[in-house]
């Protein structure tokens, strides 16, 4: 059974800081992965899918990559803003299961 | 395009009391999700339609949660005793068939005291 998870669980930073999430899943049989932003009281919002296939996927100052034979993905945003401010979450979505989300990562970006 | 409309936002009931969710999904969305999740945690899939068939409702826990999606369109999740465990806030999505596009509701935050 596919296990999701992320590091670290929160992060505060300044604004305009480079920073990076990251996200490990345990079954490398994987068909694509999501990151998802979620607003306090609100739903989750996809930002970018990557599809097994591919390497990295890129919007704007967000660029996500895939590394399936290591079981990690990364989420790289670039001069934070903060608006950035949110909990992101990474799905896997594994062959013969259903997407699995992953805890989350806290994001608060400091003016 | 209108989003996924849930309701109520906010519940708060007593433990073995009784509770029922709304979903109504984008216009033309064949595949309709719930999600439960806890605070701190993921969202954890509790079951999927395909149109007004059941595809998945493995992690549903059968004795308490019931689901329905009679028409293929809206749905609703009821809760029946509700448990303290059960404080979570519940999301519904929606996506085309066959697609991974998914469009989530914002969610009712349930409080069972």
């Amino acid at each position: 059974k596919q296990e999701v998870t992320q590091i670290p669980a929160a992060l505060s930073v300044p604004e305009g800081e480079n920073l990076v999430l990251n996200c490990s899943f345990t079954d490398s049989a994987i068909y694509n992965l999501q990151w998802f932003r979620q607003d306090p009281g609100k739903g989750l919002t996809s930002l970018l899918l990557i599809q097994s296939s591919q390497r990295e996927q890129t919007s704007g100052r967000l660029n996500a990559s895939l590394d399936k034979s290591s079981g990690r993905s990364t989420l790289y945003i670039a001069a934070s803003q903060p608006g950035d401010s949110a909990t992101y979450l990474c799905a896997v979505g594994t062959y013969g299961q259903n997407f699995v989300f992953g805890p989350g990562t806290r994001l608060s970006v400091l003016p | 395009e209108a989003g996924v409309a849930q309701s109520p936002r906010y519940k708060i009931i007593e433990k073995r009391q009784s509770v029922a969710f709304w979903c109504n999904p984008i216009s033309g969305h064949a595949t309709l999700y719930w999600y439960q999740q806890i605070l701190g945690q993921g969202p954890k899939l509790l079951i999927q339609f395909q149109n007004n068939g059941v595809v998945d409702d493995s992690q549903l826990p059968k004795d308490r949660f019931s689901a329905e999606r009679l028409k293929g369109v809206d749905s609703t999740l009821k809760i029946q005793p509700a448990k303290l465990e059960d404080s979570a806030v519940y999301l519904c999505a929606s996506s085309p068939s066959g697609s991974y596009g998914y469009t989530f509701g914002s969610g009712t935050r349930l409080t069972v005291v």
